[in-house]
């Protein structure tokens, strides 16, 4: 069964501190991990890929196969990072390509 | 480029009732995705249809069901309302079976009393 689990429901970090939210999985196979993001009132948006391997807004997540990790940081918070942001799975063997979604981590920037 | 949608946008039923929510995907788009998202319990796959099919389908009792059209919208329909089955439905889209990002809908909240 594939599995992801996000340990933090809320995370506050001061404008300018750095950000790293946590995403771990579990999964037999190769997995596709990926980070969604949702702002204030707006849809559900993907934000990276791992495969990508993009830094976008400034943001970069790392697949860690031997710790089983996606984590995503940023060096720089910014007070337009304050959103809920959901790590998810995709693979093969989940039987096509459907999304396993953690629980999601409510990131608050504070000035 | 208008982005995936879906209607209505809230939904009041009565335990027992059927609930219709639709959806419909980008432009080319050939595969469709339902989300679940109660309160408590994140996102949970329901659904996924391409072609016209039904390629897969999440931990739902049957009373989960739906169809994709030939125009690749999509309809869910929830029988036999239970008071647990309130709940924020999102719906994906991608452009085919193959493809790993999906484009989400705004969803419609459903709220069964």
């Amino acid at each position: 069964a594939q599995r992801v689990t996000q340990p933090e429901k809320l995370l506050s970090v001061f404008k300018g501190a750095p950000v790293e939210l946590k995403c771990n999985y579990s999964y037999s196979g190769s997995p596709e991990l990926f980070w969604y993001v949702q702002y204030s009132r707006q849809r559900l948006q993907l934000l990276l890929r791992h495969i990508s391997r993009e830094s976008i807004k400034g943001f970069t997540a790392d697949l860690n196969k031997g710790e089983t990790s996606f984590h995503l940081k940023k060096p720089f918070a910014q007070e337009e990072d304050s959103a809920m942001y959901y790590c998810a799975l995709s693979g093969a063997a989940g039987g096509g390509n459907k999304l396993t979604f953690g629980t999601g981590t409510q990131l608050k920037v504070e000035l | 480029e208008a982005g995936v949608t879906q209607s209505p946008t809230h939904l009041i039923k009565t335990r027992g009732q059927q609930a219709t929510l639709r959806c419909s995907p980008i432009s080319g788009h050939t595969s469709v995705y339902w989300y679940q998202q109660a309160l408590g319990l994140g996102l949970q796959f329901l659904l996924w249809y391409d072609e016209g099919e039904e390629r897969n389908r999440g931990n739902f009792p049957p009373r989960f069901s739906g169809r994709q059209f030939p125009n690749y919208s999509s309809e869910l329909n929830v029988n036999a309302l239970e008071l647990e089955d309130s709940a924020l439905y999102l719906c994906a889209s991608s452009l085919d079976r193959a493809a790993y990002e999906q484009y989400f809908g705004p969803g419609t909240r459903l709220t069964v009393t």
